[in-house]
């Protein structure tokens, strides 16, 4: 049972370039979640999908899009990288029907020159 | 979401217990509290979940008071290990979805 997984583990970008994040579960999640985590600073909710084919936007969407398409499966992508991107982001998954908390993935840090 | 306020940093020595205290005045009646621990370089994990008087696990104990404005996070006999951020977060009940994290308080243990 690997729980969440997160590639790449770094990346750097330059401005404007566009890149997808990575986000997959094994533990047959409804809820998946993308968060941001500047420094000093606590996370912040990108994205998040309650089921295949249901997304909706966060604290921060702003620049970013998503899709789910699988249960397993919730990508991020930054269509045009901004140096404002800069940050960790990390992949959360939970079942949506209880309070069970959620499961955290290593995170991605990404870099945008 | 109620906002919570916690220290933004604490000391403890290799052995001691650590108690965190957290503040939320504005907890609903079906908010629960829940806490999550971060390494660096890590996602958060979750430490700790409840709703009111004690609960407690392997890892740690959850102090409610009958108000449930405040919460307290207990660490037992901490070690080097337990250096880490300590994030306390007001959730709603079942079907909740969303996690407001502060900035959370740094425990650092020195030996």
């Amino acid at each position: 049972n690997a729980g969440v997984t997160q590639t790449p583990k770094f990346q750097v970008l330059k401005t404007g370039q566009s890149m997808t994040l990575q986000c997959a579960q094994d533990m047959n999640h409804e809820y998946m979640s993308w968060y941001r985590q500047d420094p000093g600073m606590g996370l912040r909710l990108i994205h998040y999908s309650v089921g295949a084919g249901i997304t909706d936007q966060g604290e921060v969407p702003n620049g970013y899009n998503v899709s789910r398409s699988t249960t397993e499966d919730f990508p991020l992508r930054l269509l045009s990288a901004a140096p404002s991107q800069t940050s960790v982001y990390f992949c959360a998954s939970r079942i949506f029907s209880s309070n069970q908390p959620q499961h955290f993935g290593d995170g991605t840090r990404l870099s945008i020159l | 979401l109620a906002k919570t306020t916690q220290p933004i940093s604490m000391d403890s020595y290799e052995g001691q217990e650590v108690n965190i205290t957290c503040s939320h005045n504005n907890i609903a009646t079906n908010d629960y509290i829940t806490w999550y621990q971060q390494f660096p370089s890590q996602g958060p994990r979750f430490i700790i979940q409840g709703y009111k008087t004690k609960v407690t696990n392997e890892v740690a104990s959850l102090f409610i008071p009958a108000d449930r404005k405040s919460s307290t996070l207990s660490l037992p006999r901490v070690s080097l290990s337990d250096t880490a951020v300590y994030y306390c977060l007001v959730v709603l009940g079942a079907g909740s979805y969303q996690l407001t994290f502060g900035k959370g308080t740094k425990l650092s243990v020195i030996p």
